[in-house]
């Protein structure tokens, strides 16, 4: 069965640091990522996503992601965090065929100013 | 109204009630699915439709009851619940079964 790690449950930056949130993820198949972003009492907002070609994909908000089969890993990076980044972060994956996301338990993501 | 939108969005009800969720998408796609979000865990898949035929039950309990009259609607009909099933509900929808999943704002549920 496909799994998720996020194995950082909190993670606190300074207001413009870099930020990395990690993502690891077992399945046999060739994976659909995805990350997403969840503001405190609101729905889930796709941030980006990799289907297939270049390994590294740019979302929205100025955040991007590289997929590294060889590690399995699907990290989400920006290189300068803004407040009204702080959230909370999901990575998730599915096959081509179908539609079962698997997601990750979440990274709770705070900002000091 | 664009994108998914859900109602209503907070609900507090008894065990002995009978509630409904409202899901509506307003971008054309063909599938839609309920989630749930409890406190610490993942988000459950609970339930998919694709073309209004339900494609996937994810061994959710019977006083759940999805009901999808066509492919912008979606509710979930709820009855006899229990304090555990408190969580957030998420609703969301894609173009097809295959395709990215765009999510609703959740309805926050919670069973006295």
């Amino acid at each position: 069965a496909q799994s998720v790690t996020q194995p950082d449950i909190h993670i606190t930056v300074s207001e413009g640091a870099s930020l990395e949130l990690r993502c690891n993820y077992s399945y046999g198949a060739t994976p659909y990522l995805f990350w997403y972003v969840q503001s405190p009492g609101q729905g889930l907002q796709l941030l980006l996503k990799y289907f297939s070609g270049d390994t590294l994909v740019q979302g929205i908000k100025g955040f991007e992601a590289e997929f590294k089969r060889s590690q399995s890993s699907f990290n989400l990076r920006k290189p300068s965090v803004h407040w009204s980044d702080a959230a909370e972060y999901f990575c998730a994956v599915t096959t081509g065929g179908g539609n079962k996301l698997t997601f990750g338990t979440g990274t709770q993501l705070k900002v000091e100013l | 109204e664009t994108g998914v939108t859900q109602t209503p969005r907070h609900l507090v009800m008894g065990m002995t009630n009978k509630k409904s969720l409202k899901c509506e998408q307003h971008l054309g796609h063909n599938a839609m699915y309920w989630y749930k979000q409890s406190a610490k865990k993942p988000l459950e898949l609970m339930f998919v439709y694709n073309f209004k035929e339900q494609t996937e039950n994810n061994s959710v309990p019977s006083r759940f009851s999805p009901e999808c009259p066509n492919s912008s609607h979606l509710f979930l009909h709820l009855h006899t619940l229990q304090p555990e099933d408190s969580a957030l509900y998420l609703c969301a929808s894609s173009q097809d079964y295959t395709d990215t999943q765009y999510f609703g704002p959740g309805t926050r549920l919670t069973v006295l």
